[in-house]
Formats: structure tokens, sequence, C-alpha cells
């Protein structure tokens, strides 16, 4: 089956720099990634995604890349505010199915 | 803005004791998922729905867990008897995405948090 490994497990960034997340995945066959961000005690949000036929995708603060050669895609936020504080999930979907492997997160701290 | 409706959002028991879980996914949406999230792990699908018919339940421990949607709709998860270990969040996401089609993004509800005792 699939596997999404996630890095880093933790990220701290000053307020105004940016930040990069990395996810690597096993299954060649998978076509669909987003990217969740969770607050504390709710569930994940979908902030940003990306189909295996585009390589970058970009939503104001927030882009995405995806290297299908390598089987590894990024999140990007730039210019961090303290909002973007949270825990961040990537997410790989394979399958007839679209069977859906997460990350195992990244928890994000914006410093003021 | 339409969203998927978890009940209850917090659930004290027992272990040996038997919970109910309850989804109502946004209207029109033809796959649910039901997940259980460890504290600081990503969420792991127990159960996947397309409209009232199991396609993916290969990681719900069924001596203990079952799940239903019976008219295709809102779904249960349940969980009888509890242990400890069965201490989570468990959320459950819905989708569009209908048999064939690509799929769509997933939408998840506010999960239930499980304290076993």
């Amino acid at each position: 089956g699939e596997n999404v490994e996630q890095h880093p497990s933790t990220l701290s960034v000053q307020e105004g720099d940016s930040a990069v997340i990395k996810c690597t995945y096993s299954d060649s066959a998978s076509n669909y990634f987003p990217w969740y961000k969770q607050e504390l005690g709710k569930g994940p949000q979908l902030i940003i995604d990306i189909r295996s036929n585009v390589g970058e995708k970009k939503d104001q603060r927030i882009a995405v890349t995806l290297n299908k050669t390598a089987k590894h895609f990024s999140l990007h936020i730039t210019e961090t505010q303290p909002e973007d504080s949270a825990v961040y999930f990537c997410a790989a979907y394979s399958g007839g199915y679209q069977k859906v492997t997460f990350g195992t997160g990244t928890k994000l701290q914006v410093i003021p | 803005e339409a969203e998927v409706a978890q009940s209850p959002r917090y659930k004290i028991t027992e272990k040996s004791q038997a919970v109910a879980f309850w989804c109502d996914p946004i209207s029109g949406h033809a796959t649910l998922y039901w997940y259980r999230q460890i504290l600081g792990q990503g969420p792991e699908l127990l159960v996947q729905f397309q409209d009232e018919s199991v396609v993916d339940d290969s990681q719900l421990p069924k001596d203990r867990f079952s799940a239903e949607r019976l008219k295709g709709v809102d779904s249960t998860l349940k969980i009888q008897p509890a242990e400890l270990g069965d201490s989570a969040m468990y959320l459950c996401a819905s989708s569009l995405a209908a048999r064939g089609h690509i799929k769509e993004t997933q939408y998840f509800g506010p999960g239930t948090r499980l304290l076993v005792l």
C-alpha cells in the first residue's frame, strides 16, 4: 500500500519568514495530493491541493509543488503569520476507490 | 457554507461499554469516510462508504467496530466493547466523488473525542 512520509515533524519560524514542509510517497499511481491544516480540537481543513498532471499550484501565500519523478511534493507558506500556527498534514490518493493515506503531520509555530 | 456534522463532540466511557458516533455529511456527497486520529498522528482511514456500500474497511477492527450508512446519507460508527486503546479523535469526512469519477476534495467534520477509562 501507499506510504507517505512527512518532514519536519515540528517547524518554528519568525513571523514574515517562509515555511516549507515536504512529503514523499511510495505509490507511483497516486494522482491527487491535498494539504490540510488542523487547529487544536478541530477537524482538518483543506488549504490547497494538486493533481498529478500539474507541477505547481499557488493560492495567495500558499503554494504546492509536485515532482512525480522523485515522488515528492511540498507545501510552501510565504510571509507567515501567527494564525498560520497549526498542524499541517499532507495526503496522497491512489487506487480505484482513491484510498487516501495521510502523512504524520508537521506542527508549525509562527513566532511573533 | 455546508458542513459535515458529528455528534457527540466529546464522549467519556468505561472500557467494555458500547459507544456510538453519528455523522451527517454535506448534502449530496456520495462518499463518506470514518477516520481515527491518535494524538500527534495523522488520520487513519477506518471505513469508506460509496453511497450505502462499504468500499474499504480493511483497517476497521471488525471484532469490535461496526459502521453503517443504511440510506446512503448519515452514518453511525459503533465500538463494542470499548478498550483503553480506542481513546482517540474519530473524524468523519465526505466528498462528492461518485463511483468511477475522479476523487473530489474531502471535507472533515469537527470530530468526536473519545476517552475510554
